[in-house]
This record gives C-alpha cells, sequence and structure tokens, in this order.
C-alpha cells in the first residue's frame, strides 16, 4: 500500500528551527508537496520538489532525497504565526496525490 | 484569499435533511475536486473533474452525489447523511498540466455537523 508517515505535533520556540520530517512509501514517485493549514482555514501551497536537494523559500526550506523516500520543511526563525499543521503530499505514477495526517506546529513564546 | 470560494462556512444538518455546498474557482483551472478532512487522518479525496467530466470517484457513499455544471463551479449535494459524515469538506482546483505537478489550491471549507 502507499504511505506517508510524518509525526503528529512538534513544539519549538519562537525565533528558534524546527525540521518536520515526512517519509513515503507510494507506487512510483512524481513530486512531493507540503502545504500549511492554519486551523479554520484552507491549505496553502508552500513547495513542490521532484528534484534531489534543498530549495530554500525566505525562511522555509524544502528538502528531498528519492532514494530514502523522506522529504523534510525547515522552518527558520520561528514565529508564532507559524503555528499552523504541515500536510506532506506525494504525487504518485497515476499523478494522484497521496497526503500524510499532517504534523500540528505549536510555537512557544 | 485562495481564489477558491466555498459556501457555506459551516452547515448543521440532521440525518433526514438534504443540502448542498457549494464551490466556485475564480482560477481558469480545469481540474476540481473535493476533499474530506477528518480529525488527524489525512486528506480524503472524494471526487476530481477534469474538464467537467467526472475521473474519480473514490468509493464514496451514495448519499454524497457530486455536480460539476461548468469549469468554474462544483457542488456536493448532501442526503441522509450519517454522524460520521460529521467533518471539514474541502473544494480544491488544479490547471492540469502544470508544470508543478498539479498544485491544487484549496477553499476555506465547509464544517459540516450531521447530528
Amino acid at each position: 500500500g502507499q504511505n506517508i508517515d510524518q509525526p503528529t505535533e512538534m513544539t519549538a520556540t519562537e525565533g528558534a528551527i524546527v525540521q518536520i520530517n515526512c517519509t513515503y512509501q507510494t507506487s512510483g514517485f512524481n513530486g512531493l508537496f507540503w502545504y500549511q493549514q492554519h486551523a479554520g482555514e484552507a491549505p496553502t501551497f508552500l513547495s513542490y520538489n521532484v528534484l534531489d536537494g534543498l530549495e530554500e523559500k525566505g525562511r522555509f526550506s524544502s528538502f528531498l532525497s528519492r532514494s530514502k523516500g523522506y522529504s523534510y520543511l525547515l522552518l527558520k526563525e520561528l514565529q508564532m504565526k507559524d503555528s499552523a499543521s504541515y500536510l506532506c503530499a506525494v504525487v504518485d505514477s497515476n499523478y494522484q496525490l497521496i497526503w500524510g495526517a499532517g504534523t500540528k506546529l505549536i510555537i512557544k513564546p | 484569499e485562495t481564489g477558491v470560494t466555498q459556501t457555506p462556512r459551516h452547515l448543521v444538518m440532521g440525518m433526514t435533511n438534504k443540502k448542498s455546498l457549494k464551490c466556485e474557482q475564480h482560477l481558469g483551472h480545469n481540474a476540481m475536486y473535493w476533499y474530506k478532512q477528518s480529525a488527524k487522518k489525512p486528506l480524503e479525496l472524494m471526487f476530481v473533474y477534469n474538464f467537467k467530466e467526472q475521473t474519480e470517484n473514490n468509493s464514496v457513499p451514495s448519499r454524497f452525489s457530486p455536480e460539476c455544471p461548468n469549469s468554474s463551479h462544483l457542488f456536493l449535494h448532501l442526503h441522509t447523511l450519517q454522524p460520521e459524515d460529521s467533518a471539514l469538506y474541502l473544494c480544491a482546483s488544479s490547471q492540469v498540466g502544470d508544470r508543478a505537478g498539479n498544485t491544487i489550491y484549496f477553499g476555506e471549507g465547509s464544517w459540516l455537523t450531521v447530528v
């Protein structure tokens, strides 16, 4: 079967750095998405990786290793507004999105 | 504002009621989706419409029936629902063939409570 694993919940301190991991086992791979979802709001697009390596976008970076079936989202200089759920999703060989259950990130002052 | 608008945002209905969720996308996309989001579970894809044709129905019970009159509008008709159907229902759209692996844009969701 297809599976996406990410931690259920993480806690970090304002101003710090946090890394949210995502591991996947899917039938084929055509890219990996990270989305951010604040409570009661729509998920919003953060990043898309299809090649190995790190992609940086401001305070957020996303890393992919296809050989390891692994990705992480790195958030730097954490702000209170970064408190949200972070969803990992993989595009499989049929171009279907397979979603993880999301990681709830709690930022403390 | 994501370019995908859903109404109503909140809905409480009895198990014998009939109601509909509405979605409209202003992004010029050619595909629209209904997802179900339950607490601590992955997003569940319910229906996909590409170019107004339904291309996917992931074993969704018949008490949910989608309607896509054109590429900008999508409905989810609800009837004789069960309490376990209480969840957040998310509408989304994408441009099939987009470079970024069909980046999906979500609406803010309709919170459904079945009593």
